[in-house]
């Protein structure tokens, strides 16, 4: 069965440094999404992206985060300064369609900020 | 900006009782998804429900989406062990940049006792 795959499954970053977190979503789809799950809080929406552009963001997307597809398979999100608070584990999913699809998502990256 | 709230946030139950969670929104979402996610993975679809009124069955699971497209609920009979995790509910963006985009509740852990 196709499926998302995420890594690195932990990364373990200092304050202000910069992290990479990678996604391959599935083959065929067309949509990419990341969420982040801080620890014991809903699962919150960050950006969404689809034909080599942000369709839309959150709040808490702010100029630290950027998001890429450098090539055919791989979707990236880079964190430019990590803070403390933005330790949680970042999912990605990737949907054929936008709409009332089914979502999948990947097993996730947990992020720890020192 | 669109909320779901869901409830319980906990539940520790008996095997073999019912139980039911709630999923409430002032707002209107093109359709309503439940997931379920395990301890380190991320979330896995269970169901999509898009017709107001409309009612879903998945083995003991009974999913129904309400008349105005804003409340659903998932109901459980006969609660087993292996029922046992985190539930969450999710509301699909209804047009435009918010297309897909999923709308998480707070979720809802589930306990199961033997």
């Amino acid at each position: 069965e196709p499926e998302v795959t995420q890594t690195p499954s932990h990364q373990v970053t200092q304050m202000g440094q910069e992290v990479i977190l990678r996604c391959v979503p599935i083959s065929n789809h067309l949509y990419f999404y990341w969420y982040r799950q801080i620890l014991g809080q809903k699962v919150e929406f960050l950006v969404s992206f689809y034909n080599n552009e942000i369709s839309e963001k959150s709040e808490i997307f702010d100029d630290q985060f950027s998001v890429e597809r450098p090539d055919g398979s791989n979707f990236t999100l880079k964190i430019r300064s990590t803070k403390l608070e933005d330790s949680a584990m970042y999912f990605c999913a990737s949907t054929l369609t936008a709409g009332n699809t089914e979502a999948f998502f990947g097993q996730g990256t947990r992020l720890t900020v020192v | 900006t669109q909320l779901l709230e869901q409830s319980p946030q906990f539940l520790s139950i008996q095997e073999g009782e019912n139980l039911t969670v709630y999923c409430n929104s002032s707002s209107v979402f093109s359709s309503l998804q439940w997931y379920r996610q395990e301890p380190g993975e991320g979330p896995v679809l269970l169901v999509t429900v898009v017709t107001g009124g409309e009612v879903k069955k998945l083995k003991r699971l009974t999913f129904q989406f309400g008349d105005a497209r804003k409340d659903s609920s998932l109901h459980i009979t006969a609660a087993q062990p292996g029922d046992t995790g985190l539930y969450l509910c999710a509301g699909v963006g209804a047009g435009g940049t918010s297309y897909g985009k999923l709308t998480f509740g707070q979720g809802t852990i589930l306990t199961v006792h033997p």
